[in-house]
């Protein structure tokens, strides 16, 4: 039973809007919330992250949400870019593990 | 620092050969950790090292599979036999610890192809 899920494997978006990437957890004991953007032939990267007793964390054009009652969080990236078009994963903290999604294909439409 | 080093970046086998996957992970890291991207499954976490020892193994699919970590700058990932089921790409990935807020630095994979 997978315990990170991203239930929309892919999403497109017009350059210049907002994406907004899903994804839904099981365990109410993670500490930290991740998300990693892989680009095709290349290994994931770190994008951004979050702690458990935070709402929000902005980094830029990127800023994730943290809804813990409802055991979701979401990544928004305003405005949209062409190069953000990638595969985004998010990855919930289990010390010394973490547990990873599987994966939203991000496109963005110029 | 050059990052998580995987080597071959590509490679094409046939079915019931042996498949050996190489990484370097980065120096002074002491984790270490094999994981798989399939369409269906995502990135499933195959076994990990913490100081070279074998912690976790449990994600390992079958006894086809091994990985060895024979000293804290290099470990490989055996697949003997191969069969096509295996066609995946296979990521290392190292850290200093591990969990928290400061993630994994990932090598840029290698594409397996079983035939």
């Amino acid at each position: 039973d997978q315990q990170v899920k991203q239930n929309s494997p892919s999403l497109s978006v017009q350059e210049g809007r907002i994406s907004i990437l899903n994804c839904d957890y099981t365990n109410s004991m993670f500490d930290y919330f991740l998300w990693y953007k892989k680009y095709p032939a290349e290994g994931p990267t770190f994008l951004i992250s979050i702690s458990s007793i935070k709402d929000k964390n902005e980094d830029g054009r990127f800023t994730v949400f943290l809804n813990k009652s409802a055991k979701h969080l979401s990544l928004h990236i305003v405005p949209s870019q062409p190069g953000d078009s990638a595969v985004y994963f998010c990855a919930a903290s289990a010390p010394p593990l973490y547990i990873f999604g599987t994966g939203t294909r991000l496109k963005v439409l110029a | 620092d050059a990052g998580v080093i995987q080597s071959p970046r590509h490679e094409v086998t046939e079915m019931g050969q042996e498949v050996t996957l190489r990484c370097k992970p980065i120096s002074g890291h002491n984790s270490l950790f094999w994981y798989r991207q399939t369409m269906m499954r995502g990135l499933e976490l195959l076994i990990y090292f913490n100081n070279n020892v074998p912690i976790d193994d449990s994600g390992m699919p079958e006894d086809r599979f091994s990985a060895k970590m024979p000293n804290a700058s290099f470990s490989t990932l055996k697949i003997q036999p191969s069969e096509p089921r295996d066609s995946a790409v296979y990521f290392c990935a190292s850290s200093l610890g591990g969990g928290g807020n400061y993630g994994y630095t990932f090598g840029s994979g290698t594409r397996l192809t079983v035939v």
